[in-house]
């Protein structure tokens, strides 16, 4: 069955340390990902994605993530926290055409 | 790129009650798909609406629950029936607009069933 993983359901970071979200796909052929980021009370921002070409891809904010299609993974990081990043990520799954397959979410706690 | 506006942002429902929540989309699309987080979860797909057929409900969801219309390319509804506090979330739509594939999400609809 397709899935998508998030192990990490809490992180806590300090600001200004580097951040790493993990997202691990199990899918027959390689889909296209995403990273959201959810900020509470708030909807649904899109911080970057992959649809084919580098892997390496450049998001909003000072995000990046990298596909690892060896590893079926799609991390998302960040080289420098600011206390405004704290919030949930979800990275999402899924053909053009069909809905998005979100894994269960990353709470992210920044400390100063 | 694809606006999305949600009518209502908020409702705070009596158990029993329905409440019909409306999604419009500023261009035209083909695919309309509806999504019910939980508090503290993730999303979960209700539906998936294209305009001219019955809505396609994922296991777990049933018409007669959430009765979903999609009168044209550019709007849609999502009846949340007899609801329970169990109801209570946030409904978002989303759809995929654009030559590449992307998704677009509303801002939701944060629904409170007392």
């Amino acid at each position: 069955a397709q899935s998508v993983t998030q192990p990490d359901i809490h992180i806590t970071v300090s600001e200004g340390a580097s951040l790493e979200l993990r997202c691990n796909y199990s899918y027959g052929a390689t889909p296209y990902l995403f990273w959201y980021v959810q900020s509470p009370g708030q909807g649904l921002q899109l911080l970057l994605k992959y649809f084919s070409g580098d892997t390496l891809v450049q998001g909003i904010k000072g995000f990046e993530a990298e596909f690892k299609r060896s590893q079926s993974s799609f991390n998302l990081r960040k080289p420098s926290v600011h206390w405004s990043d704290a919030a949930e990520y979800f990275c999402a799954v899924g053909y053009s055409g069909y809905a998005l397959n979100f894994g269960k979410g990353t709470s992210l706690l920044v400390t100063p | 790129s694809a606006v999305i506006s949600q009518k209502p942002s908020r409702d705070i429902c009596q158990r029993g009650t329905s409440l019909t929540i409306q999604c419009q989309v500023d261009s035209q699309v083909t695919m309309m798909f509806w999504y019910r987080q939980q508090p503290g979860q993730s999303l979960t797909l209700i539906a998936t609406a294209n305009q001219g057929s019955e809505a396609t409900y994922e296991s777990g969801f049933v018409i007669d629950k959430f009765p979903i219309s999609r009168p044209n390319l550019t709007f849609s509804t999502l009846t949340v029936s007899n609801m329970s506090p169990e109801d209570s979330s946030i409904y978002l739509c989303s759809v995929e607009a654009g030559q590449s594939y992307e998704q677009y999400f509303g801002p939701g609809t944060r629904l409170t069933v007392t």
